[in-house]
C-alpha cells in the first residue's frame, strides 16, 4: 500500500542557510510521482516541484530541489538560501500511475526561518 | 486569473445539520479533489472526481457526499452522519497529466457549534 513518512515535525533553518526536509514512501507501483507542496499560515496549499520515478536527474525549482534516492526510497526536499517567507507547513505527496488520480499525503513538516 | 474557488471560508454547523462547501474553478481540469485536514495528520482524501458525473470514494468518506454535474463544480455535503466534522477542507485540481501537482484553493474552516 501507498505510504509516505515525514519524521520531522519541525525544523529551524537561519535566514540564508539550506535546509533539508525529509520524506520517505513506500509503494509496489515501479511508476509514480512524488510532490512537494508549502502551506503557509493562510491555509492554502501551494505547489513546489514534482519527481517522476524514472526521471534520472533530480528536479529543480527555483531554490527548490529534490534528492531523489530511488533505492532508499526518498525524496527530500532541499531549500537553499532559506528566507524569512520560507517559514510555513511543507508537505509530501505521492501519485501512482496505476490509473487514478488519487494522492497520499505526510503529516507534513514545520518549518521556521530565523533572522 | 485562473484558480479554485472555496466558499463560504469559515462555516459553522449546528449538530445534525447538513451543510454544502463549494469549490469552482476556472482551469479546466479534469480532475477534482476534497481534502480534510486535521492537526498534526495532514491530508487526508474524502473524494475525488476524474471526469464529469463520475466519483470515488478516498480513504475517510462516510458521512460526506459530493456531486460532479459540472466540470468546473465539485460540491462537498457533510452530512449529519459525520461524526466529528470540525476540520479544515481543502478542494483541489489537476489536469489530465502525471505530472502536474494539484492546485489548490484557499480552504473552509468548519466548525460545529
Amino acid at each position: 500500500a501507498q505510504k509516505i513518512t515525514q519524521t520531522q515535525p519541525g525544523m529551524f533553518v537561519q535566514e540564508k542557510e539550506a535546509v533539508t526536509l525529509d520524506c520517505t514512501y513506500d509503494t509496489s507501483d515501479p511508476s509514480y510521482g512524488l510532490f512537494w507542496y508549502k502551506q503557509p499560515s493562510s491555509g492554502e496549499m501551494i505547489f513546489l516541484i514534482y519527481q517522476g520515478s524514472y526521471d534520472q536527474q533530480n528536479a529543480t525549482e527555483g531554490r527548490y530541489s529534490l534528492n531523489f534516492q530511488k533505492a532508499r526510497k526518498s525524496a527530500n526536499l532541499v531549500i537553499s538560501a532559506s528566507q524569512l517567507g520560507d517559514s510555513a507547513m511543507y508537505f509530501c505527496a505521492m501519485r501512482e500511475a496505476s490509473g487514478t488520480y488519487k494522492y497520499i499525503f505526510g503529516t507534513g513538516t514545520r518549518l521556521k526561518v530565523l533572522a | 486569473d485562473g484558480g479554485i474557488t472555496q466558499s463560504p471560508k469559515y462555516l459553522f454547523r449546528k449538530e445534525g445539520q447538513n451543510v454544502t462547501l463549494s469549490c469552482e474553478q476556472n482551469l479546466n481540469h479534469d480532475a477534482m479533489y476534497w481534502y480534510r485536514q486535521d492537526p498534526g495528520q495532514g491530508l487526508r482524501l474524502i473524494y475525488y472526481s476524474q471526469i464529469v458525473n463520475d466519483f470515488q470514494k478516498g480513504d475517510i468518506a462516510e458521512g460526506y457526499s459530493v456531486s460532479r454535474e459540472k466540470k468546473e463544480s465539485f460540491p462537498l455535503t457533510v452530512t449529519s452522519a459525520q461524526k466529528n466534522p470540525t476540520a479544515f477542507y481543502l478542494c483541489a485540481s489537476s489536469p489530465n497529466l502525471f505530472g502536474q501537482g494539484n492546485t489548490f484553493g484557499s480552504g473552509t474552516r468548519l466548525t460545529v457549534v
